[in-house]
């Protein structure tokens, strides 16, 4: 069954650091999307991505965040510089159809911790 | 403003019972969807079983179904003959243009 991966699994950065978050959606999936949940509390949207811009993102979403889909199969999730208060799980999930229309499918996570 | 409140933040069954995690939503649109999503110690986020807002019939899957009260704005997880795989934090999650999560529900099954 198709599933959506993403890599690292953990990523440990120094506070001011870049990190590049990677995922790959599911292949004939449109849509793609970024959440993350902070331990302890509930999973937060941070954006939507779909024909190579975003669609929607949350106020949590900044300037330190952006988004990419590099290739064919890629989506990424850059944060500039890292702070202690973006450690956090950090789940991509896919879509065929845009929200509200159809299920998003969510990959594993990548659980970063910023020091 | 969408919120999904999940007021049970723990529940307990006894394997093979019959266990119900309650959610209601706020929202002024008609057509969206609905999720129950398990995250277990892995943390990953697995897709239990969703509800179209326009289809009236509870969705199913296996052991684990609805009860999709529109009017109320409720949508319940029925969990049957419970198993100790079923040991999980669970999220009540409404879909209209954004992703809503509720607070979770940590199910414990106990032997």
């Amino acid at each position: 069954e198709p599933e959506v991966t993403q890599t690292p699994s953990h990523q440990v950065t120094q506070m001011g650091q870049e990190v590049i978050l990677r995922c790959v959606p599911i292949s004939n999936h449109l849509y793609f999307y970024w959440y993350r949940q902070i331990l302890g509390q509930k999973v937060e949207f941070l954006v939507s991505f779909y024909n190579n811009e975003i669609s929607e993102k949350s106020e949590i979403f900044d300037d330190q965040f952006s988004v990419e889909r590099p290739d064919g199969s890629n989506f990424t999730l850059k944060i500039r510089s890292t702070k202690l208060e973006d450690s956090a799980m950090y789940f991509c999930a896919s879509s065929g159809g845009a929200m509200g229309t159809d299920t998003q499918y969510f990959g594993p996570g990548t659980r970063l911790t910023v020091l | 403003a969408q919120t999904v409140t999940q007021s049970q933040p723990e529940m307990s069954v006894q394997e093979a019972e019959t266990v119900t995690l309650s959610c209601t939503y706020d929202t002024s649109e008609s057509d969206y969807y609905l999720f129950w999503y398990k995250q277990p110690p892995s943390r990953q986020m697995i897709l239990v079983i969703r509800q179209e807002a326009y289809k009236q019939q509870n969705a199913t899957e296996n052991r684990f179904s609805v009860n999709f009260q529109k009017a109320a704005k409720s949508f319940s997880l029925k969990i049957s003959d419970s198993q100790l795989g079923d040991a999980a934090m669970y999220f009540c999650a409404y879909d209209f243009n954004k992703f809503y999560f509720g607070s979770g529900t940590k199910l414990n099954v106990k032997p």
